[in-house]
Order: C-alpha cells, then structure tokens, then sequence
C-alpha cells in the first residue's frame, strides 16, 4: 500500500494548457503539502493544508491552486502553464507535530 | 530567516567514511532532518535530530548537531555505491506550520 501518491507521475504539456496533479495519503495525517523542485535540485514549499485548510501559501504564482476535498487529499491544478513551470512536484504529508514527513514520489512536469 | 546550505559535491571510495556537512541559520528550528534521493526517486527520510540533541547514531548513520555553529552533519560509516544519491539537509519549526526548509542537496558519488 503506497502512503503517499500522486498521479500522473509524468506530465508532458504544451504551454499555455491547464493541468492537475492529484496527490492522496493513506497515513491518517493531517496535514499535506505541494513542494517543487527545480531543475538544480532545489526544493521549495508552495502550499501547506491542515485538516483541509490552508496554513501556509508562498511566493507562488496565482495560476497555481491547490485544492483539499477532504484531509486525505490535495490536488494542485495549474492554469495557463508556462516553460518555467516545469519540475518535479512533490506532495508530503505529516502528523500533527513535526517530525514523520512522508513524500510522494513525485510528478514530473515538462512543459513544451 | 531561513537558509540552510550544503556543500554540492562529494566523492568517496566504498568503505570509506563519508561526512556531509550542513548550516543553517534560523536556530529556533526544532528538527532537523537528513534526506535521500536516489535518481528519479522521492525523498526518502533516512533520520532526523530534536534541536535539544547533539549526537543520534542509527546503524552506520551518526548525526551530529552543533547549536553554537548551527551546524549539522551526517557521517555514513563503510559508504557502498547503493549509497550514492543526493543527501538533503532540511530544518523546520513549529510555529511555522511545519514546512521544511532544505539545503541545496549534496551529490554524493561512491567509487568502487
């Protein structure tokens, strides 16, 4: 049973399409989270729910949703995707505290 | 604020020790965290130290944390090639909703 996953685990697009990335866990936690990583490896937090609701939102692109239907899921959906969206996407989710991060293993994105 | 930096690159002979090292600057984090990436992979997490510790051993892992320097490091004992992959340093903090903060990844290349 995979405790975190995402879906698709790639994602070739032309620009200027509207895409979704889904992500869901199985561990019970409360709290999940989109991250990014670039193209050096770079990784960045964009957005963090907790129990659905959203706790932390960086400097991100509003083009850039995510959306929680309920505490087991968060999707990110992208409008109008551009060259330098592409990446790899990675959602973790985490107990209530800080430790017991658990990642999912990722969605990349190319943008073409 | 929040920075966290690595050393990019590292180049050890199987069985050899090999000792990643990591600063931070924020030192109200409360755990800081060691992280595996092997290519194409998520992010596996490999241990973690509470900010009130100077020293975990886990297996061939030992994690020292120095608070003064805010400086962590993590030795691995009798390096095998499976152990090559990208190492992340990450921290957090609770009042900070739990987001990870992480070093630039450090390239840890094992020789036969």
């Amino acid at each position: 049973d995979t405790a975190v996953s995402q879906t698709p685990k790639y994602l070739v697009t032309q620009m200027g399409n509207d895409k979704s990335i889904k992500c869901e866990q199985n561990l019970g936690h409360d709290t999940m989270y989109w991250y990014k990583q670039d193209s050096k490896k770079f990784l960045k937090i964009m957005f963090s729910y907790n129990n659905k609701e959203l706790i932390i939102n960086e400097t991100v692109p509003n083009r850039f949703s995510p959306k929680s239907p309920d505490k087991a899921h968060l999707n990110l959906h992208i409008n109008s995707l551009e060259l330098g969206d592409s990446a790899v996407y990675f959602c973790a989710s985490s107990p209530i505290g800080q430790y017991g991060y658990t990642f999912g293993s990722g969605t990349r994105l190319t943008v073409v | 604020g929040e920075d966290v930096e690595q050393s990019l690159f590292l180049s050890v002979r199987e069985g050899d020790s090999s000792v990643i090292n990591c600063t931070y600057t924020d030192s109200s984090s409360t755990y800081l965290y060691w992280y595996k990436q092997e290519p194409g992979a998520g992010l596996q997490l490999l241990t973690y130290i509470f900010s009130n510790m100077d020293m975990k051993q886990d297996q061939r892992l030992t994690v020292l944390l120095n608070k003064k320097d805010k400086h962590l490091s993590l030795r691995i004992a009798d390096t095998q090639t499976g152990d090559s992959a990208i190492y992340f340093c990450a921290e957090t903090y609770y009042n900070q909703g739990g987001k990870l903060i992480f070093g630039q990844g450090t390239e840890l290349s094992v020789k036969p």
